[in-house]
């Protein structure tokens, strides 16, 4: 009965390569998030869809790239990785994003690791 | 630029005593708080939340306090269990795209 579930887990992998992490909902909510945690615990937000819609885009790279196909589903691609790019990454949903403000509800994280 | 940040960076307090988690903001503007625990391995837990026509709401164990005119929010445990130890955020947001600013996590020590 997740909530809120990432995959994978952890992904370990090597500096140059392309590599996608999946984020799927079954709260029904209409806004999702992808945060970046540093190695300090510090969350920062990167992105947030809306309906399918980008609603929020931080200075993020160009190789970063956010798809939602639906409602419930916000993947992150992301290529030729960086040292840099290693952090634990969250997926995140709430209800009535853009309209209202209401709790954020999280999964339990991508850790990724650039060799 | 805008920053929500916290007093202390690690709270040790006994079990069974009550707790308080300090967090500072700087943006006038903000208009929603929010408490996160997050434990080891997992993600951010929503504990409480508060809008800024308020200034205290209780929850289960858990209090938040508001005072806008200094800017300061505070999460207070009750009666400390071992299971709240972990790492806590404060966060706000301001507009209409609820993007949420995380300030730096405070880390609760619960001695037995």
């Amino acid at each position: 009965d997740t909530a809120v579930s990432q995959t994978p887990k952890y992904l370990v992998t090597q500096m140059g390569n392309d590599k996608s992490i999946k984020c799927e909902q079954n709260l029904g909510h209409d806004t999702m998030y992808w945060y970046k945690q540093d190695s300090k615990k510090f969350l920062k937000i990167m992105f947030s869809y809306n309906n399918k819609e980008l609603i929020i885009n931080e200075t993020v790279p160009n190789r970063f790239s956010p798809k939602s196909p639906d409602k419930a589903h916000l993947n992150l691609h992301i290529n030729s990785l960086e040292l840099g790019d290693s952090a634990v990454y969250f997926c995140a949903s709430s209800q009535g994003g853009g309209r209202s403000n209401q709790p954020q509800h999280f999964g339990d994280g991508t850790r990724l690791s650039i060799l | 630029g805008e920053s929500v940040g916290l007093h202390l960076p690690t709270l040790s307090v006994q079990e069974g005593d009550n707790s308080i988690i300090n967090c500072a903001y700087s943006n006038s503007a903000s208009d929603y708080f929010i408490w996160y625990k997050q434990e080891s391995g997992k993600g951010p837990q929503f504990i409480i939340d508060i809008r800024s026509n308020m200034d205290k709401r209780q929850g289960q164990r858990v209090t938040v306090l508001l005072n806008k005119t200094v800017k300061h929010l505070s999460l207070q445990i009750a009666a400390t269990q071992p299971g709240d130890s972990a790492v806590y955020f404060c966060a706000e947001s301001s507009g209409a795209n609820s993007k949420l600013t995380f300030g730096k996590g405070i880390t609760l020590s619960v001695r037995p």
